[in-house]
């Protein structure tokens, strides 16, 4: 069973950087694409991106500019920089795998379990 | 940016009952890119549907999926217990999005 399990700081003061990792177990890295999504507290989800195994990327129009992910292969881990945070960047952050299947179907089919990020002072 | 309307917002409903939630979307979008999820408190949302219509694995045959183009839909033909929840669409076209949710609540 893949597990997917993020990881990092649950406070980042405003203007700084959050970073989170997510350590991927149960099947190996390659082939997917690997996702951060966000949720605001009592709100929807938000799509920040994803990264391919390759180093291939896609972020948020809305959110490009601040954000960028990274894969470790070697690791099987992957990880999200966010910088320049205010208020509005605290959420519950989820990291999960994406998947392009044989059939040509795109859909997200793991997730962490998810991970509180607070941005104060 | 391809918004999704879903609607209603809130669904009331009775455990055996059929529930119907409707996902819309601002542009045509490719079936093959649509799916649904669903998020019970405290947890990260679960796969149900994929592909506009094919059930991810594990998922019971009460839930369904249908529709294309701009118009999609999620059925589940009785309610358990367990099925109150809040709902989420969500496509890939250039970048990914999600609907606002649609809560399915106990009546």
């Amino acid at each position: 069973q893949v597990q997917l399990q993020e990881s990092g700081p649950g406070l980042v003061k405003p203007s700084e950087t959050l970073s989170l990792s997510c350590s991927v177990s149960g099947d190996a890295i390659g082939n997917y694409y690997w996702n951060w999504i966000r949720q605001p507290p009592g709100k929807e989800l938000e799509w920040i991106g994803h990264i391919s195994y390759t180093g291939g990327s896609n972020y948020r129009p809305s959110l490009k500019s601040r954000v960028t992910m990274s894969v470790d292969t070697s690791k099987d881990q992957f990880s999200l920089k966010l910088n320049s945070v205010t208020a509005a960047d605290t959420a519950v952050y989820y990291c999960a795998r994406g998947r392009l299947d044989s059939s040509g179907y795109y859909y997200i089919d793991f997730w962490g379990q998810g991970t509180l990020v607070t941005v104060s002072s | 940016e391809i918004v999704l309307t879903q609607s209603p917002g809130t669904l009331s409903l009775s455990p055996g009952e059929r529930a119907t939630l409707s996902c819309r979307a601002g542009q045509r979008i490719s079936s093959n890119y649509f799916a649904w999820y669903q998020q019970k408190p405290g947890q990260a949302p679960r796969l149900l549907i994929y592909g506009a219509s094919n059930r991810a694995t594990g998922v019971p045959a009460r839930f369904s999926g249908s529709g294309s183009g701009t118009d999609f839909t999620l059925t589940i033909s009785r309610l358990e217990p367990e099925d109150f929840a809040v709902y989420y669409c969500q496509q890939y076209t250039s970048f990914l999005t999600f609907g606002g949710g649609t809560k399915v609540e106990v009546k």
